[in-house]
Formats: structure tokens, C-alpha cells, sequence
């Protein structure tokens, strides 16, 4: 199977409900976990990412937990907002390569 | 302190040609990732250079080679192209291995085969 699961692959919100995408990874070694935004036509790049030893990051508006036990992480976005409107990445280290998601394509509607 | 700068931006060949593309890391950084982003399939991982020897490489056919210079540049070399080798390359540069730290991503070249 995947390294890295990644679901949904899209999610349509209205603006100022909270958004959740989980990944599913198998490498049990993993220890670091980034999310990584990419709009329309632009590179992707880091938003929040998680190490092992600590369950849950927040910044401002987006959080990350993180359940070694289950294999999961999940970004969370509240008080979504049009500017929120991407594909989003999540990533892990899978056997000495840095394996990603297949992305969420995140629509926030006005 | 300059980005991540890939060369060409664009590129349309055709079946059976070969291509080069071209990442600058950002100054400092010894590692440089390559990935292809094609819809629906995400970045996947073709191979990671640091300090000019490849350290990893994904599941891709021996077409798609790569190479990284003394100053951390690197190149990426496909050969023989197929129509299924139309895609976005990105590259990422890193101080580290890249494994556990935050990786900085070019603007990306866009192949089209014809």
C-alpha cells in the first residue's frame, strides 16, 4: 500500500467552518511530519509541521495532532477563509525518503 | 537571500528527445530533492543529492538521472521522453538531509511532450 495516505482528496467549506484532512503513514520510524501548502500556480511551501515527541502544534488559525500510536496526523483549519483555498500536502519520512500525500484540494466558499 | 531557482520555466519537446533542467538551491544549502507533480498523484520522489553524491532515488526509470555540482547546483536529466513524462518538476533544497526539516521548493519547470 501508500506510505502516506491522504484524505479527502478535495473538501469544499464555507468560509468560517473548520476544515480537517488526515494522513495515514506506515513507517513506524517516522519522527517528523510537515504540511505543506500550494496554491493555484505557485510553489508548494511549509505551513506547520509536527515532530514525534510532542502531540499537537498550533499557529494561529491551523493546528497539527499527531497519534503515533494510530499512525495519523491531522491539519486542522479553523475560521477558514478564501485565502485558504489550496492544495494541501502532508508528508513523512519513509525509509529514508521524504514520501508525500497525494494532496487535498481545499475550496473555501465566500 | 535568493529562492530556489529552477531553469527553464517551460519546456515543450517532443517523444524521444531528451531534456535538462536546472535547480539552484538557495546559498548554504547542501541538499537538493527533485520531484514530479502530475494531478491527482501528488509530488513524487525522484532522488535527493547532497554534497554531490545521490543519496536516495525513487521508483523512476533509469531515463530520469540526475547530478549535483561543488556549488550545490543540480541537474536533472531525462532521456528518451514519453508522453507520460509530461509534468511539473519541482526541486527543493535543504541544509540537511531533508528527511526532518523544512524543505524549500523552486517555482518548478513545466514539461509538456508532444
Amino acid at each position: 500500500g501508500e506510505n502516506v495516505e491522504q484524505h479527502p482528496s478535495t473538501l469544499s467549506v464555507q468560509e468560517g467552518d473548520s476544515a480537517v484532512i488526515k494522513c495515514t503513514y506506515s513507517d513506524s520510524a517516522s519522527n517528523y511530519f510537515p504540511w505543506y501548502k500550494q496554491e493555484l500556480g505557485k510553489r508548494p511551501q511549509l505551513i506547520i509541521d509536527i515532530r514525534s515527541n510532542v502531540g499537537e502544534k498550533k499557529d494561529q488559525r491551523i493546528a497539527v495532532t499527531l497519534n503515533k500510536t494510530a499512525k495519523h496526523f491531522s491539519l486542522h483549519i479553523t475560521e477558514t477563509q478564501p485565502e485558504d483555498s489550496a492544495v494541501y500536502f502532508c508528508a513523512a519520512p519513509a525509509y529514508s525518503t521524504l514520501t508525500f500525500g497525494k494532496g487535498t484540494m481545499l475550496l473555501v466558499s465566500p | 537571500k535568493a529562492g530556489v531557482t529552477q531553469t527553464p520555466r517551460y519546456l515543450i519537446k517532443t517523444r524521444g528527445q531528451q531534456v535538462t533542467l536546472s535547480c539552484s538551491p538557495i546559498s548554504g544549502h547542501r541538499s537538493v530533492s527533485w520531484y514530479q507533480q502530475t494531478p491527482g498523484q501528488g509530488l513524487q520522489f525522484l532522488f535527493e543529492y547532497f554534497s554531490e553524491t545521490q543519496r536516495n532515488k525513487g521508483n523512476f526509470p533509469g531515463r530520469f538521472s540526475g547530478r549535483q555540482f561543488s556549488n550545490s547546483r543540480s541537474e536533472m536529466n531525462v532521456s528518451t521522453l514519453e508522453l507520460g513524462d509530461s509534468a511539473l518538476y519541482l526541486c527543493a533544497s535543504s541544509w540537511g538531509t531533508g528527511l526532518n526539516e523544512k524543505l524549500f521548493f523552486g517555482s518548478g519547470t513545466q514539461l509538456s511532450v508532444l
